[in-house]
This record gives C-alpha cells, structure tokens and sequence, in this order.
C-alpha cells in the first residue's frame, strides 16, 4: 500500500510559538492532501483539503490565517500552527490521494502537538 | 443533512465472529471505506466497496447494499491485536469523504 509519512511524530512548545508539521507521500504523488484534527476518543475532523500548486479549502470554522497549508509539490504539504495557544494541543493527521478523485486516502502516522 | 451511523463500542471474545455496522445518508455516493485505528494512532486502510455486495480481504470482509444504504465490516478468528476503531466514511457526490464516530471495539480473551 501506500506510503505517508508526518514529522514530528510529537511536538511540545510554548503558547504563541510556531509548529510546522510535515506530510510526505513516499511512493507516489499527492495530487490532494487532506488535514485532519482528532481529540481523544474523538472522530476524525477534516480541517482543510489542499491541491497541490493552489491554495487550501478550509472546511467551516477552521481559521486559515491560524493553520497555514502549503501543498507546494506532489509529495510534500506542510502544516502550520501559528501562535499556538493550549487548545490547539490535538492529535494532528495528514493523508494523501493520488490522481484520481474516488483513489483511497491514505493517513500519516499523526503527529501529536502539546502546547504549555 | 449527511449522516453515518454506527455503533459506538462492542465487545467480542477471541477467536470468534463480530459483524460491525454501519448505515449512512448521504448527498450521493462514490465509495464506502472501512478503516481500522489502533487507539494513539493514525487510521489504516481495510476495505473500499462501491458496488453492492461482499469484498472478502483474508479475516476481514466489508458488506454493501447501496439501495438499504448500509455496509458491514464482518472480522473472523478475532485475535487480541484486533481490539481498534473502526471507522466507517463514505465519498458523497463531490467526492468529500463523510466520516462516522468510529466503534471501538474490545476483544476479550
């Protein structure tokens, strides 16, 4: 199957610091890349879909001025929270999709991001 | 509105048979997936239906019926690495992937 790869796999930072997280399609090109939020013993909450070359689709609620998307290669989207505040702690995940839109996702490993 | 439903937790000894359940309104439909998470972590990928009928994958098999709008995920021989979520989500007509809450599920020995 296909290969997603996310780092850091676990971030601890500061309230009002930066975190880049880091999705990469090892084994085939991303045309799409989705970024999704979980809170414990929560369901899977997509926060944005990006293609890549254009901008990212925020779903409703999702601020994108606070969670910067970048989708600059087939292989590669990054994540950015800024000024991270302690309710942004989550469980991060990426998951990619290749050419065709009904292809299956398949999801990074997560990254788990605490903020102090 | 978009709707998956399935059960939230259910419990199942080793060895044996469980049949987990999903049913889903959605605003059209290209595929219904199953995916399995171990708790901590990210989901993997078991079953894609879009035709109706069983997709049989080893111990794992994914039921559709599209007009009863439902799926199930059957698991044989149940073994202890098994205990996960299960979520189910479905791709509506503009190929966005609806997700259910996931069931969690707990094997005992």
């Amino acid at each position: 199957g296909a290969v997603v790869s996310q780092h850091p796999s676990r971030v601890i930072c500061k309230s009002g610091t930066s975190v880049k997280i880091e999705c990469r399609s090892l084994d085939f090109q991303a045309t799409t890349m989705f970024w999704y939020r979980q809170f414990p013993k929560k369901s899977l909450m997509l926060m944005a879909t990006s293609n890549e070359g254009s901008k990212a689709t925020y779903e409703q609620g999702v601020e994108k001025d606070k969670f910067l998307i970048n989708h600059a290669s087939l292989t590669l989207s990054t994540l950015t929270v800024t000024s991270a505040h302690p309710e942004d702690s989550s469980f991060y995940i990426c998951s990619a999709r290749g050419d065709a839109i009904q292809e299956t996702q398949y999801f990074g490993p997560g990254t788990r991001l605490l903020v102090l | 509105g978009q709707n998956i439903d399935q059960p939230t937790e259910m419990t199942a000894t080793e060895g044996a048979i469980v049949q987990i359940n999903c049913t889903y309104q959605t605003s059209g439909f290209n595929g219904l997936f199953w995916y399995q998470q171990h708790a901590g972590e990210a989901p993997t990928f078991l079953s894609y239906n879009v035709l109706d009928g069983l997709e049989e994958k080893g111990r794992f098999s994914s039921f559709l019926s599209r007009s009863k709008g439902y799926s199930y995920l059957l698991l044989k021989e149940l073994q202890m690495k098994d205990s996960a979520s299960y979520l189910c989500a479905v791709m509506d007509s503009n190929y966005q992937l609806i997700w259910g809450a996931g069931t969690k599920l707990i094997i005992k020995p």
